[in-house]
């Protein structure tokens, strides 16, 4: 089975407060992807990252970053001197190649002037 | 530019009368999703189109079907909607797999807020 763990519930920063919003996967796939979305308070989910499992590497995008790491079936996100604008819930998401995306609870972020 | 879109964003509907959420797509994804959200709940997937082919998810109930007259269409339907429906409905769409078992993300649109009185 499939699951997707983010522990956090709720995460409260000042602006230009570094963040990191963590994720726990589980699959006994060997195959997989894993995704970012982030969901501001008009509704629509917006994409933001998609790594599989071959790719260990971390990427960095302006203000965000991603830590894929398989040994902790972890992919971590931060967000580097947040601003306001980042306020959202963060959805990670596991789909193991059959059309289905399991998503995490979420992480709302407030930011904070 | 390349989008989803649905329409309404807002609807409001009476309890027991059947309600259609619509969806369309500019991105020419040939697998389109609908899923449902409710409040700070993460989306429950309720079916996908891969192609003209509906995939149904189990535990939906049988309230809920849809339709896909083409690649760029589709459409919710609830048949008799009750309060517990009331939820923001998701459309979603994606790049098949290939043949290599790639995946691809899933882009949405902006939801239909659903309020049943």
């Amino acid at each position: 089975a499939q699951k997707v763990t983010q522990a956090q519930t709720e995460i409260s920063v000042v602006e230009k407060e570094d963040v990191t919003l963590d994720c726990v996967y589980e699959t006994r796939d060997t195959t997989y992807y894993l995704f970012w979305y982030k969901q501001p308070p008009s509704g629509e989910l917006v994409f933001l990252i998609r790594r599989n499992s071959f790719d260990e590497q971390n990427e960095i995008s302006g203000r965000y970053s991603w830590n894929f790491q398989k040994s902790t079936s972890s992919f971590n996100f931060t967000i580097t001197a947040s601003q306001v604008v980042d306020s959202a819930v963060y959805f990670c998401a596991l789909n193991t190649g059959f059309q289905k995306l399991v998503f995490g609870t979420g992480t709302r972020l407030l930011v904070s002037p | 530019d390349a989008m989803v879109i649905q329409n309404p964003r807002y609807q409001v509907t009476q309890f027991g009368k059947p309600v259609t959420l619509s969806c369309s797509q500019t991105l020419n994804h040939n697998v389109m999703y609908w899923y449902q959200q409710k409040s700070s709940q993460a989306p429950k997937l309720l079916f996908h189109y891969y192609d003209k082919d509906f995939n149904n998810e189990a535990d939906t109930p049988d309230n809920f079907q849809s339709r896909r007259p083409n690649t760029s269409f589709c459409f919710l339907d609830i048949r008799s909607p009750g309060l517990g429906d009331a939820a923001m409905y998701l459309c979603a769409t994606s790049r098949d797999l290939t043949s290599g078992g790639s995946s691809y993300e899933q882009y949405f649109g902006p939801g239909t807020r659903l309020t049943v009185t």
